[in-house]
């Protein structure tokens, strides 16, 4: 069981640059989030999906898009890199309840550095 | 809306000593509250949660954290620290809704001095 992994891990791009973040999870989660760490900014949501083919904006959506590619896959979309983009990323899982509490499990990461 | 306020970035304590991380919530209804922490260079672990019942709630690790609604705190205790505990520690809220969006404190930078 890999749990939630997260391609690449190191990321340099020049502004105006595109790239796709990719994120998988072998745990059968239904839900699956895509979040930012910036310094002394903790976690923001960018975007989530409750479900396969369901996708819905977060705290910070603005810049990016998301594909929901199947059940096991999210994948974060930045058309046009600007260096306010600059961050770590996270994708999360988690099971899918009709309500309580539903533990998120991390990936590693990826470090985007935008130029 | 829930929100979060984690009242220190950074706690330098000496190892072996004591320690408490400090977390206070904000809701309108009823939360679910926990505890991450993220180690160096890694992603986030839930390291303890509540969800109901007793205040007191304990990780495998040492640390335990008591749910005080009358002041809407979930602090962070450890009576001695390692130096494996060097971490940064996020206090975090949800309302357990269906779509279960979680909200995170800003973090607690958790500095264990030889």
């Amino acid at each position: 069981n890999a749990g939630v992994t997260q391609t690449p891990k190191f990321q340099v791009l020049k502004t105006g640059q595109s790239m796709t973040l990719q994120c998988a999870q072998d745990m059968n989660h239904n839900s699956m989030y895509w979040y930012r760490q910036d310094p002394g900014m903790g976690l923001r949501l960018i975007y989530y999906s409750a479900s396969e083919g369901t996708t819905d904006k977060g705290e910070v959506p603005n810049g990016y898009n998301v594909s929901r590619l199947n059940k096991r896959e999210f994948s974060l979309r930045l058309e046009s890199a600007a260096p306010s983009q600059t961050s770590v990323y996270f994708c999360a899982s988690s099971e899918a309840r009709t309500g309580g509490f539903r533990e998120q499990y991390f990936g590693p990461g990826t470090r985007l550095t935008v130029t | 809306a829930q929100s979060v306020t984690q009242l220190d970035s950074q706690v330098p304590v000496f190892e072996e000593a004591p320690v408490e991380l400090r977390c206070n919530y904000s809701s309108s209804v009823s939360v679910y509250l926990f505890w991450y922490v993220q180690y160096p260079n890694q992603g986030l672990q839930l390291l303890l949660k509540y969800l109901s019942g007793s205040t007191l709630v304990e990780s495998i690790n040492g640390f335990e954290a008591e749910f005080n609604k009358s002041q809407t705190s979930f602090h962070l205790r450890k009576p001695s620290v390692h130096i494996s505990d060097t971490a940064e520690y996020f206090c975090a809220v949800s309302t357990g809704s269906l779509d279960d969006k979680i909200i995170f404190g800003k973090g607690t930078r958790l500095h264990i001095l030889p």
